[in-house]
Order: C-alpha cells, then structure tokens, then sequence
C-alpha cells in the first residue's frame, strides 16, 4: 500500500521560491507517475506538474516558466519548486501518485494524495 | 485548454434524497472522467473512474453515467456520511489534467 508524507515550509513572503518535498512508502517508485496539485482556500482543485522517475515532467501551461519538479530515485522522493510566489499561490499543497489502469484505452487518475501542507504567502 | 464545469455550485439535501452532479466539458472528452470526494480538511478520494467505474470500496449508491461532454454523478440515497465536495476531473488531455470548481453537498 503506496502512502505518501509530504513537507515544506508553510510560510512564505511575496517573491520568494515555495519548496515541498514529497516521500513514497511502499509499492513502486519506478513505476509510477507522481504529481503535484494545489487546492486555493475555498477553491477548486488545480494540477501543477508531474514526475516520473527518469525525471520526465509536464507541467501546467499557466505556471511552467515558475514551476520545476525534480525526483530523487535514491530517497523515494520527489520535489516541487514555485518561483516568486504571490498572495494568489496561497493554497493546499497535495502530492499524489496517478493510478493507470486499461488495456487499450488507458485511464489516468489520483489515486493516493499526501496529506496535504498549508501554504500561505505574506505580501 | 479543456475546461470543466461543474453544477450546480452547492447542493441543499435531506438523508435519503437522490442527488445528481453535473459535469460539463468544454470539448469531448470521451469518458475519460473520474469523480472525487472531499471532506474538509482531507486529500480528495476517488469514487468514479472511466465516468461510470465504481472505485473499488466505494458504496453503489454511487454511480456514475455519461460520455462526450455531460457526465453526472448520482448518489441514489444520501448517507449522513456523503455530505462532502464532490470535484470532476477530465483525463483525454493527458498528461495535463483539469478539474471542475466543486459540488458542495450540504444538508438541508
């Protein structure tokens, strides 16, 4: 049963660069995809950008010239980096494994999700 | 981008109600679909994939339907326990996901 601790700082001024880290326990590292979504307070539920663990990411269109995802193979862990946060990146953090399932047609979804880690941004 | 629209945007329910969700795409999206539950303070947890799959552990009073565009979400007997924020998300434009705004489901 994969689970997933995740941590970072929670408080952060305006500018500086958002860093959480995110660690898998249990199942396969290598053999899955891991991604980061944030949730704003009161809001909707937003994909940031994904991992596998070659290092191949993706990344949302509206944040990729500020977001870098990176992975550590030899930790079980992968990373995600927010450049110049602003008041509007105050939000949820979650990690999560994406599940595939399917054999011709393939089906992509969150199956497990990190707890969670609060981050606000002080102007 | 593939946008997701949910409705309505909150939901007033008794235990017992029947309750549907709807999910709008703004392109097809086949039935690449899945729906989410959230209880404040928790990660979300899958209920539905493929638009009409039920999760394995989820209860059947949920169920899932539709494809192309317009997808619903219906709990046929609402349990006190369902009360929650229900979210869609869309997976055709994979690896980029995209969610609905999110149901909250309240009790009357």
């Amino acid at each position: 049963q994969v689970q997933l601790q995740q941590w970072g700082a929670g408080l952060l001024k305006a500018s500086e660069t958002l860093s959480l880290t995110c660690a898998v326990y249990g199942g396969s590292f290598s053999g899955s995809y891991w991604s980061w979504i944030r949730q704003p307070p009161g809001k909707g539920l937003e994909w940031l950008g994904g991992i596998n663990h070659s290092g191949s990411t993706n990344y949302n269109p509206s944040l990729k010239s500020r977001v870098t995802i990176s992975v550590d193979t030899s930790k079980n862990q992968f990373s995600l980096k927010l450049s110049s946060v602003t008041a509007a990146d105050t939000a949820v953090y979650y990690c999560a494994k994406v599940a595939v399932v399917g054999t011709v047609y393939f089906y992509y979804y969150m199956d497990v999700w990190g707890e969670g880690t609060t981050v606000t941004v002080s102007s | 981008d593939i946008q997701m629209t949910q409705s309505p945007s909150s939901l007033s329910a008794s235990v017992g109600d029947r309750v549907t969700i709807t999910c709008r795409a703004s392109q097809s999206i086949s039935n690449y679909l899945y729906w989410y539950q959230q209880k404040p303070g928790k990660a979300p947890k899958l209920l539905i994939y493929a638009a009409s799959s039920l999760q394995s552990g989820v209860p059947s009073r949920f169920s899932g339907s539709g494809s192309g565009t317009d997808f619903t979400l219906t709990i046929s007997s609402l349990q006190p326990e369902d009360f929650a924020t229900y979210f869609c998300q869309q997976s055709y434009s994979t690896p980029m996901y995209t969610f609905g705004q999110g149901t909250k489901l309240e009790i009357k």
